[in-house]
């Protein structure tokens, strides 16, 4: 049971360039999220999805956009890369409905030079 | 909306002593979850421990035990018998059981780095 994959593990990127951050859940969980992560700021929602189809936005969604065509995949699209990028970006996965936390995938880290 | 806070962005702790990290969180609701989350230098996002707000029991884990205070919203983790491998980030994080449009959004606060000094 592999949980929530995310791929790339690390990327360097240059201004203006686009890339897809892939996240893959195999739990048929329903709910799955993306957050970044910079330093000394703990956890921001950049989009999230209650199921395939359906996406929102989270706290810090500009500059990103997400798709859910099935219920196991969930990637993350940077248009056109600015600095301001920087981070490490982390997907997350939740059965919904229940107490636990989210299933968390490993991270990637993305530079943007 | 909701609010977490992690006021103390560092702590050190001695081997096999006892560590209390603090965590505060502002809300309306009455029901919700909260969580630890903790972060070792491999970046993987590990849940440590969880307490439901309606129960008043604080919640255990081995070594880990929380300290909820509704009342004062405060909800604090304490670390027994530090170990090495204790060393990492560690986030608090709040979770609404009230409907949201279905969200289920977990808020985090800003981390606090603990340094386990042998």
């Amino acid at each position: 049971n592999a949980g929530v994959t995310q791929t790339p593990k690390f990327r360097i990127l240059k201004i203006g360039q686009s890339m897809t951050l892939q996240c893959t859940q195999d739990m048929n969980h329903n709910y799955m999220y993306w957050y970044r992560q910079d330093p000394g700021m703990g956890l921001k929602l950049i989009y999230y999805s209650v199921g395939a189809g359906i996406t929102d936005k989270g706290e810090v969604p500009n500059g990103y956009n997400v798709s859910r065509s099935t219920t196991e995949d969930f990637p993350l699209r940077l248009e056109l890369a600015a600095p301001s990028q920087t981070s490490v970006y982390f997907c997350a996965s939740l059965s919904g409905g229940e107490g636990y936390g989210y299933t968390f995938g490993s991270g990637t880290r993305l530079t943007v030079v | 909306a909701q609010t977490v806070t992690q006021s103390q962005p560092e702590m050190s702790v001695q081997e096999a002593e006892t560590v209390t990290l603090s965590c505060t969180y502002d809300t309306s609701e009455s029901d919700y979850y909260l969580f630890w989350y903790k972060q070792p230098p491999s970046r993987q996002m590990i849940l440590v421990i969880r307490q439901e707000a309606y129960k008043q029991q604080n919640a255990t884990e081995n070594r880990f035990s929380v300290n909820f205070q509704k009342a004062a919203k405060s909800f604090s983790l304490k670390i027994s018998d530090s170990q090495l491998g204790d060393a990492a980030m560690y986030f608090c994080a709040y979770r609404s059981l009230q409907y949201q449009g279905g969200s289920e959004k977990l808020v985090f606060g800003k981390g606090m780095k603990l340094t386990v000094n042998p």
